[in-house]
């Protein structure tokens, strides 16, 4: 079983749509939770952070943390064909130089 | 101002060569990573350093060599290429207290 599970999608929908994407995993120790963007040939880009449990919210994004299911997940709302792109979870045990674990990210796609 | 800069872009070469790979962050951030992006594009943890000390060491191949020159850069060296080397890598920095990463653009790396 890998530390963290990501359905890869792809995910199509029509814009304007609510969007969710969700990662599980095993790690009981996992603390900090991250959610990243990547664009086709660009670098991974830091959308939102979130330690331990809870919600966090930053514009149209939000990010939800159960760690007594061990399952995050970021929402998206009203989607835009901008956000097209690959979605990558991501979480480590500890803040600062400790492995972080990624997720093998969800493709999006959102039709105009 | 490019924050995490990597070079080359693309890099294609052959079986049995010797390439590097430069990295430089202008955040004044203490700590550099290395992540390799294999073709499924699962992004995985190669090496991190704090302040020139190397940190992690996923159980890289030795033929993988990295070296930071200072607390800004962190260049990779790689020996002796296999066909399984290519990938895209991807520089990172942050700082120790956050988990949370700044990403290069990625070098293409194809050995033919």
């Amino acid at each position: 079983q890998k530390e963290v599970e990501q359905d890869p999608g792809p995910l199509s929908v029509p814009e304007g749509a609510i969007v969710s994407l969700n990662c599980t995993y095993s790690n009981s120790a996992f603390q900090y939770f991250m959610w990243y963007r990547q664009y086709s040939r660009k670098g991974p880009e830091l959308l939102m952070y979130t330690y331990s449990s809870g919600n966090k919210e930053d514009g149209r994004f939000t990010a939800q943390v159960d760690k007594s299911s061990k399952y995050i997940s970021l929402f998206i709302r009203d989607s835009q064909p901008s956000d097209s792109a690959t979605y990558l979870c991501a979480m480590t045990l500890i803040g600062g130089y400790q492995k972080v674990t990624f997720g093998i990210g969800t493709k999006l796609q959102v039709i105009p | 101002d490019t924050a995490v800069s990597q070079t080359p872009k693309y890099l294609v070469t052959q079986m049995g060569n010797d390439k590097s790979i430069k990295c430089e962050q202008n955040l004044g951030h203490d700590t550099m990573y290395w992540y390799k992006q294999d073709s499924k594009k699962f992004l995985k943890i190669m090496f991190s350093y704090n302040n020139k000390e190397l940190i992690i060491n996923e159980t890289v191949p030795n033929r993988f060599s990295p070296k930071s020159p200072d607390k800004a850069h962190l260049n990779l060296h790689i020996n002796s290429l296999e066909l399984g080397d290519s990938a895209v890598y991807f520089c990172a920095s942050s700082t120790p207290q956050g988990a949370a990463a700044f990403f290069g653009q990625g070098t293409r790396l194809t050995v033919v």
